[in-house]
């Protein structure tokens, strides 16, 4: 059974430019999470996705943007990098945004900002 | 302020002997709490879970306690392997309506010594 795929793996920007990550969930997954992992604040939630529709944001400013398309796969967005915005930014899936249900993650997007 | 706590950056267990991670809470909320263990260049592997209104979930080599009235939970590995050598987070949820992503200790990094 494939796993979450998040491309691409490895990304260079500079400040100011825009970024666009991608996620697939696995295959009968319909929730999509989006995670920033940095050494200073280790696994911070970004914002979840179900049924297309965000149900949940983190607390991250509006720079931080994301979507689900109509087959769960999802895509997020940031603008006007910062140097600050350099991290491995993880996806993970689950069956449903319901009770007790483990999330999977994928291996991640290392963004890194010049 | 730091819902989730993994006091121990690191911990070295002996092959064969029984490995204990602790994690600590303060959101009286959290009813949902996994264990995920990660190796360096790959995402967050889920390992097991429970919800509250259990105390005891068994998998295998893996066993996760938690004690609600001290808002404390534990990850045992028996016995410990090599190959469980890796960092290993804490992560807990509210799952209840408007539910929140998931937030993450720190991480203990586990080395099983042969």
């Amino acid at each position: 059974k494939a796993g979450v795929t998040q491309t691409p793996r490895y990304l260079i920007k500079t400040r100011g430019q825009q970024v666009t990550l991608s996620c697939s969930p696995i295959s009968g997954h319909r929730s999509v999470s989006w995670y920033q992992q940095t050494p200073g604040q280790g696994l911070q939630f970004l914002f979840e996705y179900f049924s297309e529709t965000q149900r949940n944001k983190g607390n991250f400013p509006g720079r931080f943007s994301g979507r689900q398309f109509s087959n769960s796969r999802s895509e997020m967005n940031v603008s006007t990098l910062e140097l600050g915005d350099s991290a491995l930014y993880l996806c993970a899936s689950s069956l449903a945004p319901g009770r007790y249900q483990p999330q999977h993650f994928g291996d991640g997007t290392r963004l890194s900002i010049l | 302020d730091q819902q989730v706590k993994q006091n121990s950056p690191s911990l070295s267990v002996q092959e064969g002997r029984i490995s204990i991670l602790n994690c600590d809470y303060t959101n009286s909320m959290f009813d949902y709490f996994l264990w995920y263990k990660k190796y360096p260049a790959e995402g967050p592997t889920f390992l097991i879970s429970i919800s509250s209104i259990k105390d005891k979930n068994e998998d295998g080599r893996f066993t996760v306690f938690l004690n609600k009235s001290a808002k404390h939970l534990s990850l045992h590995i028996v016995p410990s392997q090599p190959g469980d050598s890796a960092v290993y987070f804490c992560a807990a949820r509210n799952s209840g309506g408007g539910a929140d992503g998931l937030t993450f200790g720190k991480g203990t990094h586990l080395i099983i010594q042969p």
